[in-house]
């Protein structure tokens, strides 16, 4: 069965620079979900999509932005990035907003900053 | 083995032991809570989830009890195997998203 893409699974970046993390989620869910797992912490939710319209928002830091497209699929867009946004980037996915079922996660990307 | 709150990051048990982990969620008003076993480098996996109009759920050797009263989750794991060392983290839903709390380690020992 199909699961929920996320690309790419590593990525290395110097400080102030951007990164863009995508995220595909499984066919027919319209729910996307994006959390950030820093070394040793719980995933902390940013910001989710519903039909292509935002649909919640955690601590996702201004400089961080996000959108969904018609296809379902989001990009997470990262500017002007610092040391302490290394983690492990998650992308979820579910069929409805708020989930009635459980969030189906991809494999995560990996953000370094130098 | 049992872990206390959210204090305890790590469980250690020995393999054929049952597992208790413990979670303090922080919404009174949520209604959906889910365990999800995350494994080294890869993304959180579904366990098993309950609602809130139910107090206990079992699955295939494990059980998940929701006390609402002390907003207070565990996950009971029977017969533990070394395929179950992983971190296991609780989910609650909060409007339009899960929320996770901290995870707890655990570690089977052969």
């Amino acid at each position: 069965a199909a699961g929920v893409i996320q690309s790419p699974r590593h990525l290395i970046k110097e400080k102030r620079e951007t990164a863009t993390l995508k995220c595909y989620p499984i066919p027919r869910h319209d729910t996307v979900y994006w959390y950030q797992q820093g070394p040793g912490q719980d995933p902390q939710f940013l910001i989710s999509f519903y039909e292509k319209m935002q649909s919640d928002k955690g601590s996702i830091p201004d400089r961080f932005s996000a959108q969904q497209f018609s296809d379902y699929h989001s990009e997470l867009n990262m500017s002007s990035l610092e040391l302490g946004d290394s983690a492990l980037y998650f992308c979820a996915s579910s069929l409805t907003s708020p989930p009635t079922g459980e969030l189906f996660f991809g494999e995560g990307s990996r953000l370094t900053v130098l | 083995g049992e872990s206390v709150g959210l204090h305890l990051p790590t469980l250690s048990v020995q393999e054929g032991d049952n597992s208790i982990i413990n979670c303090a969620y922080s919404n009174s008003a949520s209604d959906y809570f889910i365990w999800y076993k995350q494994e080294s480098g890869k993304g959180p996996q579904f366990i098993i989830d309950i609602r809130s109009n139910m107090d206990k759920r079992q699955g295939q050797r494990v059980t998940v009890l929701l006390n609402k009263t002390v907003k207070h989750l565990s996950l009971q794991i029977a017969a533990t195997q070394p395929g179950d060392s992983a971190v296991y983290f609780c989910a609650e839903r909060d409007n339009n998203d899960m929320r996770f709390g901290a995870g707890t380690r655990l570690t089977v020992k052969p």
